[in-house]
């Protein structure tokens, strides 16, 4: 079965600064999904990505897919406050989305301090 | 648009009672709801993938019989816990997806409910 990596596990970073959260897959990623998760509420999407070498971005959020496809990272520019949450990565398991299930990564706490 | 409630967010329940979790899709046809438990500071658990009209399709360990899935429209699926226990405790999401100009790729999460046997 596919498992999702996350690194790091918890990170605390000071307003205004950069970050990359990892998301490594043990095979081949079909659709990468970023999702954010504030404690104990429902998740909100972020961005998808599908094909190898593929960016997106939304605001100050840079999702980025390696040509590989097994490797995704996503970055925050400038971080604020807002951005504090889990981040969590979510792949379908099986070719072209068939069954549209999602597992998902083992998640990422961000911490931003003021 | 595409939003998906979740009633209630929290329970408190005894120890061997059932408890009934709704989900609901406000704004469009869900042909297909996940469920997902959480536990504290771990990732989310794909439980079962239930289709409208049909048995849901249960994930490798997790006791169909304990929980009761129904998917009887689609605008709403049900999770019963049945006789609950202590480490039933748990934050159960449910997400789902659908038609009428959504990506078939994108799921919409409920936002949750907060799940504490005594």
């Amino acid at each position: 079965s596919q498992e999702l990596e996350q690194s790091p596990q918890s990170l605390i970073v000071q307003e205004g600064k950069n970050l990359t959260i990892n998301c490594t897959s043990s095979k081949t990623l079909y659709g990468l999904y970023w999702y954010k998760q504030k404690y104990g509420e429902g998740l909100i999407f972020l961005m998808m990505l599908q094909k190898g070498g593929e960016e997106k971005s939304h605001e100050k959020i840079t999702a980025k897919l390696d040509e590989k496809k097994q490797q995704s990272s996503l970055h925050i520019t400038a971080s604020q406050p807002s951005h504090a949450g889990i981040y969590l990565c979510g792949a379908d398991p099986e070719y072209g989305g068939a069954t549209n299930k999602l597992i998902f990564g083992t998640g990422t706490l961000l911490a931003v301090q003021p | 648009g595409a939003v998906v409630s979740q009633h209630p967010s929290r329970v408190i329940c005894k120890s061997g009672t059932s408890v009934k979790i709704e989900c609901r899709s406000l704004d469009f046809q869900a042909t297909t709801m996940f469920w997902y438990r959480q536990f504290p500071k771990q990732s989310l658990m794909l439980m079962a993938t239930s289709n409208e009209g049909s048995k849901a399709t249960y994930e490798q360990g997790v006791e169909k019989d304990k929980f009761l899935i129904n998917h009887a429209s689609l605008t709403l699926s049900t999770l019963t816990v049945t006789s609950a226990h202590p480490e039933d405790s748990s934050f159960y999401i449910c997400s789902a997806t659908g038609h009428a100009g959504l990506s078939l790729y994108e799921q919409y999460f409920g936002p949750g409910t907060r799940l504490t046997v005594t």
